[in-house]
């Protein structure tokens, strides 16, 4: 089956500094890649869509200033927490969608955990 | 908008038994997809079962099987012959089509504990 990456699994950051976490597709070209937070016993909740080669869609609510996704190529897309601080920290996933690999499913990948202090 | 709805925040089962997710759902659109994830403590996805809105056909995948009421934009999953490690997060989930966004809205999520 299809693989998504993430790294790093589990970082620690201080509160003013930025973070970058990179989504990977191992086997697959990613068309869409789709960003996720998750709070501790809480759902998922979507941030924003990532297509390649285009600006991603911010779910409303979501910074876009703060949040920043690129997608450069059909394997990778990065979303960086700018200026940290504690309330951004959370359990990030991503998901990536190709159409190689059907059109009714994504895969997700095995999320970071940030922790800002 | 897209609306998820789990009711049950927490159930548990006796190893061996069957237990029944529930899950509804509001949406717009006619046609979309509808799954199960489940979600252990390494926090990795796991997808359960899924089913298209326009297949009438009830999904099952071995032990798992959804009762998907379209009128009544009803998605539960059954576990039969459940075993400790179904113990998870569940979660329900909404997907558009690629052309109308493709976005997953997730539910809030039912916590299992399987019982020995």
């Amino acid at each position: 089956g299809a693989v998504v990456s993430q790294h790093p699994s589990w970082v620690i950051c201080k509160s003013g500094t930025s973070v970058k976490i990179e989504c990977r597709s191992l086997d697959f070209q990613a068309t869409t890649m789709f960003w996720y937070r998750q709070f501790p016993k809480q759902s998922l909740m979507l941030m924003a869509t990532s297509n390649e080669g285009s600006k991603a869609t911010y779910e409303q609510g979501v910074e876009k200033d703060k949040f920043l996704i690129n997608h450069a190529s059909l394997t990778l897309s990065t979303l960086t927490v700018t200026s940290a601080h504690p309330e951004d920290s959370s359990f990030y996933i991503c998901s990536a969608w190709g159409l190689l690999v059907g059109t009714d499913t994504q895969y997700f990948g095995p999320g970071t955990r940030l922790t800002v202090l | 908008a897209q609306t998820v709805t789990q009711s049950q925040p927490e159930m548990s089962v006796q190893e061996a038994e069957t237990v029944t997710l529930s899950c509804t759902y509001d949406t717009s659109e006619s046609d979309y997809y509808l799954f199960w994830y489940k979600q252990p403590p390494s926090r990795q996805m796991i997808l359960v079962i899924r089913q298209e809105a326009y297949k009438q056909q009830n999904a099952t995948e071995n032990r798992f099987s959804v009762n998907f009421q379209k009128a009544a934009k009803s998605f539960s999953l059954k576990i039969s012959d459940s075993q400790l490690g179904d113990a998870a997060m569940y979660f329900c989930a909404y997907r558009l089509l690629p052309n109308t966004g493709n976005q997953f809205y997730f539910g809030t999520g039912t916590s299992l504990t399987v019982i020995p």
